[in-house]
C-alpha cells in the first residue's frame, strides 16, 4: 500500500517547454514534502521542498505546488533542459519526534534536445 | 565537505552467502536510513536510526535482513542468507534533526545475488 504514488513511471518534454511531474499521497498527516532528483549511478539528491501551511515554492526553474484538499502535488520546471533528465523521486514525512520520509516510485523524465 | 560514503559500491554474491553493506553518515548527522531501490518499488525505507538507536524497522522485508549502528559514524546492513530476489541499489542516508531537514544520500551499493 503505496502512502506516495507518482502514477506516471516516465515523461518526455521538448528542451525549453514545461515539465510537470505529479505526485499524490494517501496519508493526511504529512506535512513536509520533497523533491529528490537523482542521476544513473548516483544517489538521489535534494531539489525542493514545500511544509504543507504553503501552496507553493519557487527555486529558480522549479516550482513546487501542493494542493492538500486534493493530497496532490506537482513539480513544474520551466524551462526544461536536457540536463534535467533523470528520475524525480516526490517524498513526504510527518514532523513528529523523528524524522520519516516515505517516497514515491519516481519519475523519469526526459528532455529532448 | 565527504558525503554519505557507503561500501561496497559494487557487490556480486552467490545466493545463501552473507552479504554485509556499510555506511558512514555525515558528521554530525543524527538520523541514519537504509533505503532499498529496484524497478517495481521504487525507493522503499527499510530501516532509520535516531542517535544510533533504531526507531522503526517496519520496512524490513524479513528476518534474513538485519541493521547495526554501534556509534553515530557507522552503520551496517546485513543480508543472511541472501536471495536473489535481493537484488537491488541500497542506499544509506543521513540528516540532521529536527524532522524536516533534507536527507543526504550516499551513491548506493549495487547488489547482485546469482
Amino acid at each position: 500500500d503505496q502512502q506516495v504514488k507518482q502514477n506516471s513511471p516516465s515523461l518526455s518534454v521538448q528542451e525549453g517547454r514545461i515539465s510537470i511531474l505529479n505526485c499524490d499521497y494517501t496519508n493526511s498527516m504529512f506535512d513536509y514534502f520533497l523533491w529528490y532528483k537523482k542521476y544513473p549511478a548516483e544517489g538521489p539528491t535534494f531539489l525542493i521542498s514545500i511544509s504543507s501551511i504553503k501552496d507553493k515554492n519557487e527555486d529558480g526553474r522549479f516550482t513546487v505546488f501542493l494542493n492538500k484538499s486534493a493530497k496532490h502535488l506537482s513539480l513544474h520546471i520551466v524551462p526544461s533542459q536536457p540536463g534535467d533528465s533523470a528520475v524525480y523521486f516526490c517524498a513526504a514525512s510527518v514532523k513528529t519526534s523523528y524524522d520519516k520520509v516515505i517516497f514515491g516510485p519516481g519519475t523519469s523524465l526526459s528532455v529532448i534536445p | 565537505d565527504a558525503g554519505v560514503i557507503q561500501s561496497p559500491r559494487h557487490e556480486v554474491t552467490e545466493m545463501g552467502q552473507e552479504v554485509t553493506l556499510r555506511c558512514k553518515p555525515i558528521s554530525g548527522h543524527n538520523s541514519l536510513f537504509w533505503y532499498r531501490q529496484t524497478m517495481m518499488r521504487g525507493l522503499e525505507l527499510l530501516i532509520y536510526f535516531n542517535n544510533n538507536v533504531p526507531i522503526d524497522d517496519s520496512g524490513m522485508p524479513e528476518d534474513r535482513f538485519s541493521a547495526k549502528m554501534p556509534n553515530a559514524s557507522f552503520s551496517t546492513l546485513k543480508i543472511q542468507p541472501s536471495e536473489p530476489r535481493d537484488s537491488a541499489v541500497y542506499f544509506c542516508a543521513s540528516s540532521l534533526d529536527p524532522p524536516g531537514n533534507t536527507i543526504y544520500f550516499g551513491e548506493g551499493s549495487w547488489l547482485t545475488v546469482v
